[in-house]
Formats: structure tokens, C-alpha cells, sequence
């Protein structure tokens, strides 16, 4: 059972747009991550949001954690190539705090 | 300081072969992570290290999979009689206290014929 979903799958637009990616679930997580990896490579932390409506963020990206703690949005302003990579969101249940559910991810590409 | 560091980065074996996979996390980090990653998705949980314990197991797909930890420290993941659909990317990670950011090694490709 996939408890978060992502959407798009994949997306490719040209450099300077703005572009959202949402993650979306039926549970509520305590708090919830957003990962970029790239090919060969380990996921590497972006953000941790974990207040309801909360916004955080990070240069050109901003994250945003939904009032209700079930869903979350990145988006990009001005995307850049350096941005190209597989985004990946994942949340910390409160029912096991030792686990994270990671989200099927979206794979993000900036032409030139 | 160092990362985490996994090997092999690479393995291919033999259906029914079994293969060990090892993660050296980070030093001084007590919660230890393995994942899988199927081509170009998500990571799917397998286990959750605590110092040597491991309170989460309930990510290992079968009785063919298991995981141990010594001196708080390096993971080893057997896989025992592997199968096609174990072809993946095993990814391990390491973090602080559970919880806090995970720091991932760059994972083992294991490919099974």
C-alpha cells in the first residue's frame, strides 16, 4: 500500500519556468521530508517541515506542509538545470516513529 | 568527516546465490537504515537499527531477508536464495537519534540472473 502519493511522475520543462510538485496522503505524519537524489547517488535532505501550514524556504524552492498534515508541496521558481533529479518526499508516522514512508518520488528534468 | 559508505556498489549473482551487502554508517550515529529502491522510485523500508536492535523489522519482504549490527556500528543485509525480484538498489542510511535527517551511502546495484 502506497501511503504517499506523488505527483507528476515525471516532468520535464525548460529552464527559467516555475514548476510544483504535491505529495499527498490519507494519513497524518508527525512531520514530513523532501529529498533530491541524483543518478549513483544516496537521497540528500532538502527541508523538514513539521508544523501544520507551515512554509519553509530554500533559494529558488518552497516547501509547504498542508494544515492538516496529510500533504505537501514543492515548488520551484526559475528552474534551473543544476535542479534535475529525482525529488522525493517522506513522512514520519506518529504511530512508528522509527519509520519513514517514502513517496514513489518525481523525476524532475530542466532542458537548457 | 566520512559518510556513509556501502559495498560492494555493485553485485551480480546467481538466482539462488545468497549475497551479503554492508553499510559502515556514519561514526557516533546510533540509528541505523536500510531501504530498497527499485529503478527510478521510491525507497521501500526494509529495517531500523537502534544501537544493535533493531525494533523495526517489519519492512523485510521475506524470510530470505535478514540484517544484523555489531559494536553499534557496521550493518550487514543477507539476502539468502536470491530471486529476480530482489534485483535493486539497496540504500542504507544513518542518522543521529531516529527521527532526525538520514544520511544515505550511495547504495549497492545488486543485479540477480
Amino acid at each position: 500500500t502506497q501511503l504517499l502519493e506523488q505527483s507528476p511522475q515525471f516532468l520535464s520543462i525548460q529552464e527559467g519556468e516555475n514548476l510544483t510538485v504535491y505529495c499527498n496522503s490519507s494519513s497524518v505524519f508527525s512531520s514530513l521530508q523532501w529529498y533530491r537524489q541524483e543518478p549513483g547517488e544516496g537521497p540528500v535532505l532538502l527541508v523538514t517541515v513539521v508544523t501544520g501550514g507551515e512554509v519553509k524556504k530554500l533559494k529558488r524552492l518552497t516547501f509547504q506542509f498542508g494544515d492538516a498534515r496529510k500533504d505537501s508541496s514543492l515548488h520551484i521558481t526559475a528552474a534551473q538545470p543544476g535542479d534535475t533529479g529525482l525529488y522525493l518526499c517522506a513522512g514520519v508516522q506518529y504511530s512508528s516513529a522509527s519509520k519513514i514512508i517514502f513517496g514513489s518520488g518525481t523525476r524532475l528534468s530542466i532542458r537548457p | 568527516g566520512a559518510g556513509v559508505s556501502q559495498s560492494p556498489s555493485n553485485k551480480v549473482t546467481e538466482k539462488g546465490k545468497d549475497v551479503e551487502l554492508r553499510c559502515d554508517p556514519i561514526s557516533g550515529h546510533t540509528a541505523l537504515y536500510w531501504y530498497r529502491q527499485s529503478l527510478g522510485q521510491g525507497l521501500e523500508f526494509l529495517i531500523y537499527f537502534q544501537g544493535n536492535s533493531a525494533p523495526d523489522k517489519s519492512g523485510l519482504p521475506s524470510d530470505r531477508f535478514s540484517a544484523e549490527r555489531t559494536g553499534g556500528s557496521v550493518s550487514t543485509l543477507t539476502i539468502q536464495r536470491t530471486q529476480q525480484e530482489d534485483s535493486a538498489v539497496y540504500l542504507c542510511a544513518s542518522s543521529l537519534v531516529r527521527q532526525n535527517e538520514q544520511f544515505f551511502g550511495p547504495g549497492t546495484r545488486l543485479t540477480v540472473l
